[in-house]
């Protein structure tokens, strides 16, 4: 039982390459977020995905696209990478009852050049 | 429409000392509320949480938190701090009905010798 999955772990990019994240679950679960995370600034909700065919956005949605592939699937998509885009990024996932808790991949480290 | 606010980005304690470390919270509607921990190059854990029932939560680790509705506050404690206790600590909080979680902006706790 992996839990989250994330892939790449590291990755480099210059201003307007572009690069999906994946992330992978296998608990079953039809709940699934993209998070970002700055120093001082916690964790805020990119894209969010409450079950299978179905996204939303977060707080900070602007410059991403997500895929829903199936239930265990996840991908986030920056199409033109810009600086600000630099960033560690979290995938988690949950049960969809509200007071489940989400349970977090090891998250992926962005430097955008 | 919620929000969490930590009381203080860095806290530092000496080994065996009590751990404390502040949220407080504000939501429209009865909370759910949640303390996750994360180490070093590591996702987030989940610690504890509160749904419903007894107000006094306890977790992994040692570590408890209470729920007081009045001063809308839930605060995280350790009677003795250990060394492995070192990481950052994310308050988060979910309104009922609520699809996201949302966080404060972490403490990192610093365990001194």
């Amino acid at each position: 039982n992996a839990g989250v999955t994330q892939t790449p772990k590291f990755q480099v990019l210059k201003t307007g390459q572009s690069m999906t994240l994946q992330c992978a679950q296998d608990m079953n679960h039809n709940s699934m977020y993209w998070y970002r995370q700055d120093p001082g600034m916690g964790l805020r909700l990119i894209y969010y995905s409450a079950s299978e065919g179905t996204t939303d956005k977060g707080e900070v949605p602007n410059g991403y696209n997500v895929s829903r592939l199936n239930k265990r699937e996840f991908s986030l998509r920056l199409e033109s990478a810009a600086p600000s885009q630099t960033s560690v990024y979290f995938c988690a996932s949950s049960e969809a009852w509200v007071g489940a808790e989400q349970y977090f991949g090891p998250g992926t480290r962005l430097t955008v050049t | 429409a919620q929000s969490v606010t930590q009381l203080g980005s860095h806290v530092s304690v000496s080994e065996g000392a009590l751990v404390l470390l502040r949220c407080n919270y504000s939501s429209s509607v009865p909370p759910y509320l949640f303390w996750y921990v994360q180490y070093p190059n590591q996702g987030l854990q989940l610690l504890l949480k509160y749904t419903t029932g007894a107000t006094l939560v306890k977790g992994i680790n040692g570590f408890e938190a209470e729920f007081k509705k009045s001063e809308t506050s839930f605060h995280l404690t350790k009677p003795s701090a250990h060394m492995s206790d070192a990481a950052e600590y994310f308050c988060a909080v979910k309104g009922q009905g609520a699809q996201k979680l949302v966080f404060g902006q972490g403490t990192r706790l610093t365990i001194n010798p």
